[in-house]
């Protein structure tokens, strides 16, 4: 599975959006995008996933740029519930359906 | 549904002793995961399965041994503790789809001390 690149930490206000960027420039055609997020001490929670396609739920949006090198998951209203670790996955469909978790993006949401 | 249960929350080992870590689904999936967390530091898989009767070795199964009688239960084991064993354990379970769809769902954790 392709590696990918996230920042440490980010901030971000209340109420704004918070858009966390992810890098995967040696993602394969069959490489899908997964984004988790884990707040503190509870289990990771899944977030959205997309493969060439923008996506959009009720949680978030995931950006996938047309060369599909990197992506950006937005969260259009961001709270302080959302202050969480958000990890950026890349996974194909023959991996055994497992995921490989790297350090992820601590973002903490300010009043 | 319940989703992923997970039994102890906690518990503390001395070295060498052993123990099971309990994990149980309702959701009928297939594919289940056994992950350890360590401070800091992002999620590790220990062992899946893809089914009952299956099961294989994940990044790190040094230590641990599963079993999977049932679709519902994915049981962990340390046999042989070690302080290097001290971590968060997290269990998971998912379908799989034709299209990729890897959705993991995750219990609560176990917070595992070995002293």
């Amino acid at each position: 599975d392709a590696k990918t690149t996230q920042p440490t930490s980010m901030d971000c206000a209340e109420g704004r959006a918070a858009n966390l960027p992810c890098n995967h420039s040696t993602i394969s055609g069959n490489e899908y995008v997964y984004w988790y997020r884990q707040i503190h001490s509870q289990g990771p929670q899944y977030i959205i996933h997309g493969l060439k396609n923008n996506e959009t739920n009720e949680m978030a949006s995931l950006i996938i740029t047309e060369d599909r090198k990197s992506s950006t998951l937005i969260l259009p209203h961001a709270t302080l519930r959302d202050t969480a670790v958000y990890y950026c996955i890349v996974r194909s469909n023959n991996a055994g359906n497992m995921l490989t978790f790297g350090g992820g993006t601590r973002l903490m949401v300010k009043p | 549904n319940a989703g992923v249960t997970q039994t102890p929350k906690f518990r503390i080992l001395k070295i060498g002793q052993s123990m099971t870590l309990q994990c149980t689904q309702d959701m009928n999936h297939n594919y289940m995961y056994w992950y350890r967390q360590d401070p800091g530091m992002g999620l590790k898989l220990i062992y899946y399965s893809v089914g009952a009767g299956i099961t294989d070795k994940g990044e790190v199964p040094n230590g641990y041994n599963v079993s999977r009688s049932t679709t519902e239960d994915f049981p962990l084991r340390l046999e042989l503790a070690a302080p290097s064993q001290t971590s968060v354990y997290f269990c998971a379970s998912s379908y799989s789809d034709s299209k990729g769809g890897n959705e993991q769902y995750f219990g609560p954790g176990t917070r595992l001390t070995v002293t």
